[in-house]
């Protein structure tokens, strides 16, 4: 079965300050990893996914296999990075669907 | 220049009154889903067509069906609605394999009086 992780609910910064969103998975083989946002009143989108290898809106994310990992960082974060932010999972033997994890919400205080 | 277009916004139903929700795509992907968010919760797929072949997830209750009439519409039937069925419905496509996308919609909400 697979499974993601995001341990927390709300993470609350400064402006300008670093930014690390967790996310671990669970999964046996090599999936596929994604962050999508959601900004207030606006549709879930894509951020990044890992395959990419891109950075977006300042934002990174390193798969890291022997953790488990797929943690979303930006070194300064700013106010309108404030949104909700899943992290998502794509098996190979599960064909297109997605596995979402619960979500973390960042806001960006000024 | 919408892509996936959800109808309704917000729907309002009764107990048990039959309920339809309305998915289009203008990108013509192969794949599209459906999705069930309730607050504070992960969006739950439901099922998914790839093309015309439905996909249901095993704990999808038989209350919820979906039709697939062409590429560019798939509706979501919920038969009987109950009180717990109120939740945001997602409707996402994508084109299908290795590596691709899912674009959503905005979403419908469910209310169930």
């Amino acid at each position: 079965a697979q499974r993601v992780t995001q341990p927390e609910k709300l993470l609350s910064v400064f402006k300008g300050a670093p930014v690390e969103l967790k996310c671990n998975y669970s999964y046996s083989g090599s999936p596929e990893l994604f962050w999508y946002v959601q900004y207030s009143r606006q549709r879930l989108q894509l951020l990044l996914r890992h395959i990419s290898r891109e950075s977006i809106k300042g934002f990174t994310a390193d798969l890291n296999k022997g953790e488990t990992s797929f943690h979303l960082k930006k070194p300064f974060a700013q106010e309108e990075d404030s949104a909700m932010y899943y992290c998502a999972l794509k098996g190979r033997s599960s064909g297109d669907k997605l596995t979402f994890g619960t979500g973390t919400r960042l806001a960006v205080r000024p | 220049d919408a892509m996936v277009i959800q109808n309704p916004r917000y729907q309002v139903t009764q107990f048990g009154k039959p309920v339809t929700l309305s998915c289009s795509q203008t990108l013509n992907h192969n794949v599209m889903y459906w999705y069930q968010q309730k607050s504070s919760q992960a969006p739950k797929l439901l099922f998914h067509y790839y093309d015309k072949d439905f996909n249901n997830e095993a704990d999808t209750p038989d209350n919820f069906q979906s039709r697939r009439p062409n590429t560019s519409f798939c509706f979501l039937d919920i038969r009987s609605p109950g009180l717990g069925d109120a939740a945001m419905y997602l409707c996402a496509t994508s084109r299908g394999g290795q590596g691709d996308t899912q674009y959503f919609g905005p979403g419908t909400r469910l209310t169930v009086l």
